[in-house]
């Protein structure tokens, strides 16, 4: 148990739609990271903010965006979807962008699937 | 375009026996390596960091690295069938909080 909550836990959308994904991260972390985990492959970076902020960025098109919240809770939105979006979306907090890795806490994800 | 390279496997193993798990990155400036388990369906769970030449032991684990041959490893010993995984190398940025992961590693431990 992380203390990162992600919902929904599963959907299926239709190629074309908006999607938003939301992640509670765990107390008194201020910094959130969502990653992209196609099937078989490794997490890959999306983004991450800080307070509020963006504070860096994958090779992800702008169609994914993101935004966070004064309670650091956090939404990943991807518009257009497109059939290679299906993957696990996985949410990462940690209490500042100085943390190292060992203080970042995964949540259990979100399953995306585009039809 | 900062890469790490791992071997897909699958790694199979006896139970009991000893799991050596690799992993290759490209940033020679690197500093933090991470290995994380990941059971099928689940989210990454950190298992090692190390950021030092040499060995870090565990309990069972034990992660190596060798910056100047830019190959990091995972000695997993007296393997459990509970072991079975698949097994992510990750690299953190100069800030340590945003990671590079390679595709991963299954193994798979027989009874």
């Amino acid at each position: 148990e992380t203390g990162v909550t992600q919902s929904p836990t599963h959907l299926i959308k239709t190629r074309g739609q908006q999607v938003t994904l939301r992640c509670s991260s765990q107390s008194g972390h201020n910094t959130v990271s969502w990653y992209q985990q196609a099937l078989g492959q490794g997490p890959q970076f999306i983004f991450q903010y800080y307070r509020e902020e963006e504070n860096g960025r994958g090779n992800f098109p702008p169609r994914f965006s993101g935004l966070q919240f004064p309670n650091y809770s956090s939404e990943l939105n991807v518009n257009a979807l497109e059939l290679d979006d299906s993957a696990l979306y996985l949410c990462a907090s940690s209490p500042g962008t100085g943390a190292i890795g060992n203080t970042i806490y995964f949540g259990e994800g979100s399953w995306l699937t585009v039809v | 375009q900062k890469e790490v390279e791992q071997n897909s496997g699958p790694l199979s193993v006896p139970e009991g026996a000893i799991a050596s798990l690799n992993c290759t990155y490209s940033d020679r400036g690197s500093q933090s390596f991470f290995w994380y388990r990941q059971y099928s369906g689940k989210s990454p769970e950190l298992i090692m960091f190390i950021y030092s030449n040499g060995d870090k032991e565990d309990g069972r684990f034990t992660a190596q690295l060798n910056k100047a041959s830019q190959y990091v490893s995972l000695l997993i010993r007296d393997s459990q069938p509970s072991d079975s995984a698949t097994y992510l190398c990750a690299v953190g940025n100069n800030a340590g909080n945003m990671l590079t992961f390679g595709g991963g590693t299954r193994l798979m431990v027989k009874p």
